[in-house]
């Protein structure tokens, strides 16, 4: 159980062009989604958390309108690299949050990443 | 600002070793300490969720301990197989985390 899909896994893209990267919980109602970037020899940097149904909370130093996030069921969330620049090339990754288990915990369930290389 | 440090950053052993390596974060504030383990090109998996000071969890030949009043947690891995070969990450928080930079370790046969 707890699977999280990612697609695409990987993007090529010319600058400019706008990129969008869907995450989905599917076998479970994911309240929380999460979205992180890894540079290389870097550790994942929490980008934004989304709620179902509500405005996503942007960490600071991301561009909100760069980086946009919908979050429009309990299962799908999808984050979208608006003019993508080569400098935006990383791994993007998400990871998904059942809400609080044993002892009020809550575990991440991650997808697999989508590595996005902007020309 | 909350920094999780991980150590070595590599780490290579032959089959059958047992190795150890250690994740530090600061002990104020602390709620939650968290193990993954992520293979290439697949999910970063779940190992544990450790709140508790003196807590030690076990999953099969892995192991962790946690000590919250000097902010590190040792996660163990007993006679390593070359399946063993992974990334293994730890985090701290609660529902949002902060990640170290993982420790890669590539098990010989």
């Amino acid at each position: 159980g707890a699977v999280v899909s990612q697609h695409p896994s990987w993007v090529i893209c010319k600058s400019g062009t706008s990129v969008k990267i869907e995450c989905r919980s599917l076998d479970f109602q994911a309240t929380t989604m999460f979205w992180y970037r890894q540079f290389p020899k870097q550790s994942l940097m929490l980008m934004a958390t989304s709620n179902e149904g509500s405005k996503a909370t942007y960490e600071q130093g991301v561009e909100k309108d760069k980086f946009l996030i919908n979050h429009a069921s309990l299962t799908l969330s999808t984050l979208t690299v608006t003019s993508a620049h080569p400098e935006d090339s990383s791994f993007y990754i998400c990871s998904a949050n059942s809400g609080p288990g044993l002892a009020g915990l809550e575990t991440q369930y991650f997808g697999p990443g989508t590595r996005l290389l902007v020309l | 600002i909350l920094n999780v440090e991980q150590s070595p950053q590599s780490l290579h052993v032959q089959e059958g070793d047992s190795t150890n390596f250690t994740c530090s974060f600061p002990s104020s504030n602390f709620y939650a300490l968290h193990w993954y383990r992520w293979e290439t090109a697949k999910s970063p998996e779940a190992l544990f969720v450790m709140t508790l000071n003196g807590d030690e969890k076990k999953k099969g030949r892995i192991s962790a301990t946690l000590n919250t009043k000097e902010g590190y947690s040792y996660l163990y891995i007993k006679g390593s197989q070359p399946e063993d070969s992974a990334t293994y990450l730890c985090a701290s928080g609660y529902s949002t985390l902060t990640f170290g930079k993982g420790t890669m370790l590539l098990v010989s046969p």
